[in-house]
C-alpha cells in the first residue's frame, strides 16, 4: 500500500481562510517533504522537516510532524487564490536510499 | 536562479518506438532522480544517480534504462513504448541527497 496518504483528497476554501492538509505514512523516515504542483506542471519544493523536528515554518506555511503517529500536517494561513494547486507529501524512508515516496495529494481550491 | 531543465517538454511517440528524455540538473547538484507520474497519479520513483553511478532503483521497467554523464546530465531511454508509458516524467536534482528540486517535466504521449 502507499507510503504516504493524504487527507483530504480535495479541499475548497475561501480566500483568507486557512487550509490544513494531512499526510500519513507507514515506515520510519529520515524526513518528510511537502511539494506543490499546479495542474500537470512541475513539483515545487515547499518545505522539508526532519524526523527529529516537530514543527517548521516558512512564510505562510506551517508543517508539523508526529513520528509516533506517522503523520504530518501542512497549514497554509491566509490563503490566496494563487495557492490553488495540488499538494503532495513525500517521505524519504530510513534505509531506502533517498528516493521519495509520494502520497496521493490534496487538491486545494481557493476561491477569490 | 537556475532550475532543472528537461527536454523535450512534450513528446509524442507510437507504440513500440523508443524515446530519450534528457535532464540537466541545477549546477553543482551531483544527484539526479527520475519520477513517472501517470494521469491523476502520484509521482513514482524510477531511478537515481549520484556522481554518475546508479544509487537507487524503483519501479523502472526493464524496457527503460538511464545513465548520468560526466557533466551530470542524465538521460532516460525508453524502448518498446507501450500505451501505459504515457505520463509526465520528472527529473529532480539535489546538492545534498536530501532536498530534491524538480524540473518542469516531459509529457510523453504514446499513441
Amino acid at each position: 500500500s502507499q507510503q504516504g496518504e493524504e487527507d483530504p483528497q480535495a479541499l475548497s476554501i475561501q480566500e483568507g481562510e486557512n487550509a490544513t492538509m494531512n499526510c500519513s505514512y507507514k515506515t520510519s523516515i529520515n524526513n518528510l517533504q511537502w511539494y506543490r504542483q499546479n495542474s500537470g506542471r512541475g513539483l515545487v519544493h515547499l518545505i522539508l522537516i526532519r524526523s527529529n523536528e516537530r514543527e517548521k515554518h516558512s512564510g505562510r506555511l506551517r508543517v508539523t510532524l508526529d513520528t509516533s503517529k506517522k503523520s504530518s500536517s501542512l497549514l497554509i494561513t491566509a490563503s490566496r487564490a494563487a495557492d490553488t494547486a495540488s499538494y503532495f507529501c513525500a517521505t524519504e524512508a530510513n534505509n531506502a536510499g533517498n528516493m521519495l515516496t509520494f502520497g496521493g495529494g490534496t487538491r486545494l481550491m481557493v476561491k477569490p | 536562479a537556475a532550475g532543472v531543465i528537461q527536454s523535450p517538454r512534450h513528446l509524442i511517440k507510437e507504440k513500440r518506438e523508443t524515446a530519450t528524455l534528457k535532464c540537466y540538473p541545477i549546477p553543482r547538484h551531483d544527484t539526479v532522480y527520475w519520477y513517472q507520474q501517470g494521469p491523476g497519479q502520484d509521482p513514482q520513483f524510477l531511478i537515481s544517480f549520484y556522481e554518475k553511478m546508479q544509487s537507487d532503483k524503483g519501479s523502472i521497467p526493464d524496457r527503460f534504462s538511464a545513465q548520468q554523464f560526466s557533466d551530470y546530465h542524465s538521460e532516460l531511454n525508453m524502448s518498446s513504448l507501450e500505451l501505459g508509458d504515457s505520463a509526465l516524467y520528472f527529473c529532480a536534482s539535489s546538492p545534498d541527497q536530501e532536498t530534491q528540486y524538480f524540473g518542469p517535466g516531459t509529457r510523453l504521449l504514446v499513441l
